[in-house]
Formats: C-alpha cells, structure tokens, sequence
C-alpha cells in the first residue's frame, strides 16, 4: 500500500499557486518524497524530490516539514496545462519500485 | 536527450494471444522498471531489470515476463491474453549508477494495449 495519503481533489485558478499536500507520517530516515504528475493517459512526469531541505527546480517547490511527516508542493503560477493528478511517493532505496497512491487530481480553470 | 521511448504505442489483440512491448530508455540508463496502469487498479509495479538480471519483481502471474538487453533496451510479455490485461502499459528508466543510491525513474508515453 503507498505510505502517503492526498486529498483527492483540488482545484486553482490559473495563475494563482497551487499548493498541493501530502502526508507521509510512517516515512523512514533514510526515504526520500518524490512528487510526479500524469496528464490524462501520458506518462507520469517527474517533478521534483526531497529528503529534509526544502527544494525548488524549474517547475515546483517542495516544502517538507521538519519533522518529515508532511510535505506540500507549490506550483507557484498555476496554468492550464497544469491540470493533472499529482502523486506524492515515498521512495524506499534504489532497485525497488514506486509504489504510487490514489493521487490528487488538480484542476486547472481559467 | 532523448527520453524514454516504447514501441508500440497502441495495440490489439484477442484473448489467448500474446504481446510483446519494447522500451528504449534514456542514454546511458540502466535501469528498466515496468508498470501496469488500469482505472481500476491503478498504477502498479511489473518488474525491474538492471544489467539482464531482473532485480526486482511485483505480484503479477507467471504471464508477465520480460528482459533485457545487453544495451538496455527492454521488453515484456505477455502471454494468453486475458481482458483484464487491457491496461496502459509504462516503462520506466534510471541510471542505477550506484547500489543504494537513489536515482529517479524517467517514464516513457506508455503503449496501450487492448484485449479483445
């Protein structure tokens, strides 16, 4: 079973922030939270990952808590093809698979 | 770069058939994982193949098989079709540069098959 839980739904203006949660309350020491979103029948994208500091690339930031048992992502100017569901992974060390969520599908509108 | 990329795109078969999918995956990568994805289930870990070897592997029959080559490239198997394996079929890539390093999967478009 994945090891976070994600509201289901959201929705943002465009142009505003989207601010999308994740609760990861079991998560390990030695695990990292991944974020990746899927427009609809594409392949998952990856976004962005964090282990404690906060983390910031070219298309989102990710704030993880202090005490790692919550993190949200920040799209910081939200557009329409920004609609997707985004899914928040917990990632056990390398060689073993994401175990991907229900997610939360973020709707976009103008 | 180029990214991940799978062959076929879409596909049709009838039950009892067989299919084969291929993957290419990034330059350099050598790490294939696949996952099964069905509005049901949702998406789901295949199997894993690092240097021919399959590393790793997820709760599915004996019908899903895959392999590597020797340049990495990737392909699965399904044999006798059933219609629970209509599903969106995703490969994905990592370098896999270094045991317990943690490497990102990159995913391809996906092929999607249909059963019949």
């Amino acid at each position: 079973d994945a090891k976070t839980t994600q509201p289901p739904s959201m929705d943002c203006a465009e142009g505003r922030a989207a601010n999308l949660p994740c609760n990861h309350s079991t998560i390990s020491g030695n695990e990292y939270v991944y974020w990746y979103r899927q427009i609809h029948s594409q392949g998952p994208q990856y976004i962005i990952h964090g282990l404690k500091n906060n983390e910031t690339n070219e298309m989102a930031s990710l704030i993880i808590t202090e005490d790692r048992k919550s993190s949200t992502l920040i799209l910081p100017h939200a557009t329409l093809r920004d609609t997707a569901v985004y899914y928040c992974i917990v990632r056990p060390p390398a060689g073993t698979a994401l175990i991907f969520g229900k997610g939360t599908t973020l709707s976009v509108s103008s | 770069k180029a990214g991940v990329t799978q062959t076929p795109r879409y596909l049709i078969k009838t039950r009892g058939q067989q299919v084969t999918l291929s993957c290419s995956p990034i330059s350099g990568h050598r790490s294939v994982s696949w996952y099964q994805q069905t509005p049901g289930q949702g998406l789901q870990f295949l199997f894993e193949y690092f240097s021919e070897t399959q590393r790793n592997k997820g709760n599915f029959p004996g019908r899903f098989s895959g392999r590597q080559f020797s340049n990495s490239r990737s392909e699965m198997n399904v044999s006798t079709l059933e219609l629970g394996d209509s599903a969106l079929y995703l490969c994905a890539s990592s370098l896999a540069v270094a045991p317990g390093g943690y490497d990102t999967q990159y995913f391809g478009p996906g092929t999607r098959l249909t059963v019949l």
